[in-house]
């Protein structure tokens, strides 16, 4: 069946240092793809999504790139802030079902120190 | 603020004890979602509705959770008999109809079984 594997945390970077979170995906079909973030005490917000091959996701300076030769969308930031700090899940969902559930990567913590 | 809400946020219960949770969802999201997120892992799917009616539940759900949507809005979901592994983070999503919509989050109902 479809899966998500993301790299293993804990992350821990020094304010303004380069980001980058790994994510591949296996799935039989074309799935969205999509990065979750969790703020401690928080739920999960949508951080960005891409839903076809060659889309890049962007948003508070995060980025990732469908990349569907090599099944993956890393998520990279150029300058992390402390406020970064949370956990980040990767997850794909296959649109072509009717349920259009989401599968999910364990998740990845992130901590950035002043 | 219109968001998914969840309660309780939090409950503790001794074995063997009935639980119910309810899930209110964004007023025009016709599905919702229940994921189950253990510590130190990503969330996995639970059941779907499409307004009241239960579409898919996972083998993860046993005889004895049981979720309801009786009105094609709020949703609980029910755990009878709670053992010590269901404690985990129950997590309520929806989303309107279409291909590519988002799904939103709840903060989730953290249960404890002790």
């Amino acid at each position: 069946g479809d899966s998500v594997t993301q790299m293993e945390g804990p992350v821990t970077l020094s304010e303004e240092a380069f980001l980058t979170i790994n994510c591949t995906y296996t799935a039989t079909g074309y799935p969205s793809l999509f990065w979750y973030v969790q703020y401690p005490g928080e739920g999960l917000q949508l951080l960005l999504k891409a839903t076809k091959a060659d889309d890049k996701g962007s948003n508070k300076g995060f980025e990732a790139t469908y990349r569907k030769e090599t099944t993956s969308f890393h998520l990279e930031k150029g300058s992390v802030q402390v406020s970064d700090s949370a956990v980040y899940f990767c997850a794909l969902r296959d649109d072509a079902g009717n349920n259009r559930k989401l599968i999910w990567g364990l998740g990845t913590s992130l901590a950035v120190n002043p | 603020d219109t968001g998914v809400s969840q309660d309780p946020r939090h409950k503790i219960t001794k074995r063997g004890q009935n639980v119910t949770f309810r899930c209110d969802p964004i007023s025009e999201h016709n599905r919702l979602y229940w994921y189950r997120q253990t510590l130190g892992q990503g969330p996995e799917f639970l059941t779907y509705f499409q307004n009241e009616a239960q579409l898919e539940k996972s083998r993860l759900l046993s005889d004895r959770f049981s979720a309801e949507r009786p009105k094609g809005s709020f949703s609980t979901l029910e755990i009878q008999r709670t053992e010590q592994g269901d404690s985990a983070m129950y997590l309520c999503a929806s989303r309107r109809e279409g291909r590519n919509t988002e799904a939103f989050f709840g903060q989730g109902t953290r249960l404890t079984v002790v």
